[in-house]
């Protein structure tokens, strides 16, 4: 089956720093999503991204989806301890919307 | 609107005994789903649903049942619980590709 896998599985950066996640599946995708999860919450949807090579900003955070579409990325600029979390990746299996694959996930701390 | 809710919160089993997981939403969403989640493996699929009587599996569907006989409730059943299923229970509602997720269930089973 699928398989989505994102690196790292951890990073710890100070305050101001930037941070990026990697994505990589082992099928192409039609589309990606992209979640954050609070320690102790439950995932919360950012963003989906669904053109091969497109960019989206979201004020601080930058999501990217490769030209393959295989891979994408999430770039944080200037970290601030709101950040803290971890950060999924999903994708739907087969090109359909109905099967879901989330990724292993990147867990981020923020060292004020 | 209340979203999605699970319950309960927290459920401690023995190995062999039942439960349920209950969830519901009011977003009248067609598509329902439970994953579990478990430290470095992410969130996996165990089973979902497209609308009202009609259910699937997901990546790891064994041990679980499921059945969807309303657009409103989605229940987990457990049939013969096992430590291998301790976890975190997570049930999401979707509209086109947002997925809602429910607070979740931190199950453990001794």
């Amino acid at each position: 089956g699928q398989q989505v896998m994102q690196i790292p599985q951890y990073q710890h950066v100070q305050e101001g720093e930037d941070f990026t996640t990697y994505c990589n599946s082992s099928t192409t995708l039609s589309n990606i999503q992209w979640y954050k999860q609070r320690p102790g919450g439950h995932p919360v949807f950012l963003i989906q991204l669904v053109k091969s090579g497109e960019v989206k900003k979201q004020k601080r955070l930058t999501f990217q989806f490769g030209e393959a579409k295989k891979n994408s990325s999430l770039h944080i600029t200037a970290t601030q301890t709101t950040d803290v979390g971890t950060y999924f990746c999903a994708g739907p299996e087969g090109g359909g919307y109905q099967k879901v694959t989330f990724g292993t996930g990147t867990k981020l701390q923020v060292i004020p | 609107n209340a979203g999605v809710t699970q319950t309960p919160k927290f459920q401690v089993l023995k190995t062999g005994q039942s439960m349920t997981l209950q969830c519901a939403q009011d977003m009248n969403h067609e598509y329902m789903s439970w994953y579990r989640q478990d430290p470095g493996m992410g969130l996996r699929l165990i089973h979902y649903s497209v609308g009202a009587g009609i259910t699937d599996q997901g990546e790891v569907p064994n041990g679980y049942n499921v059945s969807r006989s309303t657009t409103e409730d989605f229940p987990l059943r457990l049939l013969s619980a096992a430590p291998s299923q301790t976890s975190v229970y997570f049930c999401a509602t979707k509209a086109d590709y947002e997925q809602y997720f429910g607070p979740g269930t931190r199950l453990t089973v001794t």
